[in-house]
């Protein structure tokens, strides 16, 4: 099965910075690979999402870029701001022969903005 | 509009225990997933439901574990005899239909602790 990597584990920036978070898959078999935010006490809510015939995408302070060929994907926030501290979670989808489309989440990555 | 609902936010019972979560989708959304988050990692597949049926229960960890959808809308997970492992936040997802390029849009879970 599809298996994500997930890397920093945690990750501190000055407010106003950038920050990047990088994952990569196994299975080349994925097409579908959302970012979603995780607040304490909250679901996972989507950001931003990417599909694998783009290598690019961009929403406001965030971006996403995808690399087929290596199999992975980062995250980039710019203009960081402290409501942006959370744990992120990259994830993978593909069709699977039960004809889900579950997702395999990444171990996330806490962010810490400090004002 | 209302988004994916979970009660009870959170549940204590006793290990051996008997106990049911319960999800309710976005009003419209044939597909349906349910998700473990265990502490400090990402949310794992347990089950998928497009419309009534069980089309994928692969992520269930054992026979312990079992989930119902009617009538295609409301599902319940049940968990016969508690273990204390099975202590984790469980998140219900919904989607408008089963594709990979299909948001799918989280509950704010049900938090689990057996004792």
């Amino acid at each position: 099965g599809e298996n994500v990597e997930q890397h920093p584990s945690t990750l501190s920036v000055q407010e106003g910075d950038s920050a990047v978070i990088k994952c990569t898959y196994s299975d080349s078999a994925s097409n579908y690979f959302p970012w979603y935010k995780q607040e304490l006490g909250k679901g996972p809510q989507l950001i931003i999402d990417i599909r694998s015939n783009v290598g690019e995408k961009k929403d406001q302070r965030i971006a996403v870029t995808l690399n087929k060929t290596a199999k992975h994907f980062s995250l980039h926030i710019t203009e960081t701001q402290p409501e942006d501290s959370a744990v992120y979670f990259c994830a993978a989808s593909q069709r699977s022969g039960a004809g889900s489309y579950q997702l395999t989440f990444g171990k996330g990555t806490k962010l810490s903005v400090i004002p | 509009g209302a988004g994916v609902s979970q009660t009870p936010s959170n549940k204590v019972t006793e290990k051996g225990k008997y106990v049911e979560l319960r999800c309710d989708p976005i009003s419209g959304h044939t597909a349906l997933y349910w998700y473990r988050q265990s502490l400090g990692q990402g949310p794992e597949f347990l089950i998928y439901f497009q419309g009534t049926g069980a089309a994928d229960d692969s992520g269930l960890p054992n026979d312990r574990f079992f989930a119902v959808r009617p009538e295609g809308s409301v599902s319940t997970l049940k968990i016969q005899r508690t273990e204390r492992g099975d202590s984790a936040v469980y998140l219900c997802a919904s989607s408008l239909i089963p594709s990979s390029n299909n948001e799918q849009f989280f509950g704010p879970g049900t938090r689990l602790t057996v004792l």
